[in-house]
């Protein structure tokens, strides 16, 4: 039970290059979230996938797009790289229920634009 | 607009020095506040969830509290493995994803 995973966990991209981040979960959860994390400024929500088929715009979905291929995957696409893009990057996932009611992170690409 | 702003930014401790951490909010009808511990290099790490004001929760050493403003996470007696970041997020009624605060990074010192 690998939980959720990430691909890769470091990339270096040259400015308008552009470049597919990974995600994968095993917990059948439906919800799936992409956040940068940035110093001094916590972590931001991208895009959210909802379910398998749904996708939405978060706080900061400026030049990233995003597929939801199937439950378990959900990726995060930079089409052509900025600088300011340098972050952290943070797939998450959702369970359904009060009981656990919680979001679960990957452990984070760390993606440098120069 | 939710919004969430903790404080202090950093607080260095002794081991063994109890205290608190605050995580003040503004949201539109609460349905949770969440606290996170996020170690370097790592994802954030789920501790607790907290639905209502007076709720309280335990585990080890950390306990956290939640008023109709904000939420408190006390350490007690303090060792310099809970050194990392710790993050507060909310989700209220009206939103469908949370808001994260910037954290506060904690380091104890042996």
């Amino acid at each position: 039970n690998a939980g959720v995973t990430q691909t890769p966990k470091f990339q270096v991209l040259k400015t308008g290059q552009s470049m597919t981040l990974q995600c994968a979960q095993d917990m059948n959860h439906n919800s799936m979230y992409w956040y940068r994390q940035d110093p001094g400024m916590g972590l931001r929500l991208i895009y959210y996938s909802a379910s398998e088929g749904t996708t939405d715009k978060g706080e900061v979905p400026n030049g990233y797009n995003v597929s939801r291929l199937n439950k378990r995957e959900f990726s995060l696409r930079l089409e052509s790289a900025a600088p300011s893009q340098t972050s952290v990057y943070f797939c998450a996932t959702y369970p359904q229920g009060r009981g656990t009611d919680t979001q679960y992170f990957g452990p984070g690409t760390r993606l440098t634009v120069l | 607009e939710d919004q969430v702003t903790q404080s202090p930014e950093a607080l260095r401790l002794q081991e063994g020095e109890s205290s608190s951490l605050n995580c003040s909010y503004t949201v539109s009808g609460l349905r949770g506040l969440f606290w996170y511990r996020q170690d370097p290099g790592k994802g954030p790490e789920f501790l607790f969830t907290l639905y209502s004001a007076g709720e309280e929760k335990e585990k080890e050493r950390l306990k956290a509290t939640l008023t109709k403003k904000e939420s408190f996470l006390h350490i007690t007696a303090p060792k310099p493995e809970d050194s990392a970041t710790y993050l507060c997020a909310v989700l209220s009624s009206s939103a469908r994803q949370l808001t994260f605060g910037s954290g506060t990074q904690l380091t104890v010192l042996p």
